[in-house]
């Protein structure tokens, strides 16, 4: 299955600053997906992306406040823009592992924002 | 739409038997998983089962799927110190997995 390796993986933010977290995979694949989790909390899908075409934004995420970069089929990026303490998370990215491998998921970034 | 509950908490003696269990909504997944996330770590993929299969065994692991009753379980035979963990359980929809809420399993000696 593939290997992600994601940075920073912890970052503590001022407010109103944005953070960019990134994330690279070691073969290559067509979709990535970015989730958050929110303490205490479960996953949740922020967006896909695929490379040459605009991120697609799951309800109640918008591109403005989490835009995302997808230059190549190895590479993502995604910004928490003008950051407030609710965005206080950790924030993982995911690939598919290919037929029956599964989801293979980044060590994550945890995000505290003061 | 897609809806994963899993209950919150299961406390389970070391050397025991843990079932943890997950219902899901969504009738046309195709694959469902079970994750292990660990304290300050990221998600371990730990085992999956294809939605046509009704057991699937990996060494200490046995999930069963009732497919009528959209009920997914995950027992750890033999349960140790290491396995006290998040565990979540996840159907794959169309494009993207739904993750239920996750059970905090605690091993106690």
């Amino acid at each position: 299955s593939a290997v992600i390796s994601q940075k920073p993986s912890r970052d503590i933010c001022q407010r109103g600053t944005s953070l960019t977290i990134q994330c690279q995979v070691d073969s290559q694949v067509t979709m990535m997906f970015w989730y958050r989790q929110q303490p205490g909390q479960s996953l949740t899908l922020i967006a896909t992306a695929n490379q040459g075409s605009e991120a697609t934004y799951e309800s109640g995420f918008v591109i403005d406040k989490f835009p995302i970069s997808r230059p190549n089929l190895t590479f993502s990026t995604l910004t928490v823009s003008n950051m407030s303490p609710e965005d206080s998370s950790i924030y993982l990215c995911s690939v598919e592992g290919g037929q029956g491998y599964g989801y293979t998921f980044g060590s994550g970034t945890r995000l505290t924002v003061v | 739409g897609e809806d994963v509950e899993q209950s919150l908490f299961l406390s389970v003696r070391e050397g025991d038997s843990s079932v943890i269990n997950c219902t899901y909504t969504d009738s046309s997944s195709t694959y469902l998983y079970w994750y292990k996330q660990e304290p300050g770590a990221g998600l371990q993929l730990l085992t999956y089962i294809f939605s046509n299969m009704d057991m699937k065994q990996d060494q200490r692991l046995t999930v069963l799927l009732n497919k009528k009753d959209k009920h997914l379980s995950l027992r750890i035979a033999d349960t140790q110190t290491g396995d006290s963990a998040i565990y979540f359980c996840a159907e794959k929809g169309d494009y993207k997995l739904s993750f239920g809420a996750g059970t905090t399993v605690t091993v106690r000696a």
